[in-house]
């Protein structure tokens, strides 16, 4: 079975220090990953997706994530915070075949003025 | 064009009652996904249909139950309520259900169990 964890439940950072934020995964197969933002009171936005090829992807809103296979890792960076960055954000895992998620805990990101 | 909608935005139930929560995809996306969110937590899988066929289900009793009408649109019901029920219910919809269909996601229904 599939499976997220993000170790970090809550993190501060400065607003205009750099972020990383932390998934470890484990699935079987080739894993399908995405990053989700969520504001309160609102849905989930997807930030960004890896599939397959290039290790170091790029998402909206400035966030990258690189997918790091020998240690079932995709941790989600952006090089300098905005306040408006505070929000909840989630690792999920696909599957194969369908597009059922599996969502980690989720990391609550607070930005200091 | 609207996103993913969801109906009501919040409501409250007593423990036994049933409910039912409401949502319409985007235009054009055949694929409604529901998803438990409790409070603290990521949310977690509940039901996928497409083309009004249940595709995938998750670990979830057989109080839950769902729905896709011709429209594209869905029901999920909940019976028996517990109050472990209560959570932020979300529905994503997509165009298919391979994982390259990105899921748009809408707002929640709070559902609250007294």
């Amino acid at each position: 079975a599939q499976s997220v964890t993000q170790p970090d439940i809550h993190i501060t950072v400065s607003e205009g220090a750099s972020l990383e934020l932390r998934c470890n995964y484990s699935y079987g197969a080739t894993p399908y990953l995405f990053w989700y933002v969520q504001s309160p009171g609102q849905g989930l936005q997807l930030l960004l997706k890896y599939f397959s090829g290039d290790t170091l992807v790029q998402g909206i809103k400035g966030f990258e994530a690189e997918f790091k296979r020998s240690q079932s890792s995709f941790n989600l960076r952006k090089p300098s915070v905005h306040w408006s960055d505070a929000a909840e954000y989630f690792c999920a895992v696909g599957a194969n075949a369908g597009n059922m998620l599996t969502f980690g805990g989720g990391t609550r990101l607070m930005v200091k003025p | 064009d609207a996103g993913v909608t969801q109906s009501p935005t919040h409501l409250i139930k007593t423990r036994g009652q049933h409910v039912t929560l409401r949502c319409s995809p985007i235009s054009g996306h055949k694929s409604v996904s529901w998803y438990q969110q409790v409070l603290g937590q990521g949310p977690q899988f509940i039901f996928q249909y497409y083309e009004k066929e249940e595709r995938g289900r998750g670990n979830f009793p057989d109080r839950f139950s769902a729905r896709q009408f011709p429209n594209y649109s869905s029901e999920l019901n909940v019976n028996a309520l517990l109050l472990g029920d209560s959570a932020l219910y979300l529905c994503a919809s997509s165009q298919a259900v391979s994982s390259y269909n990105e899921q748009f996601f809408g707002p929640g229904t709070r559902l609250t169990v007294l």
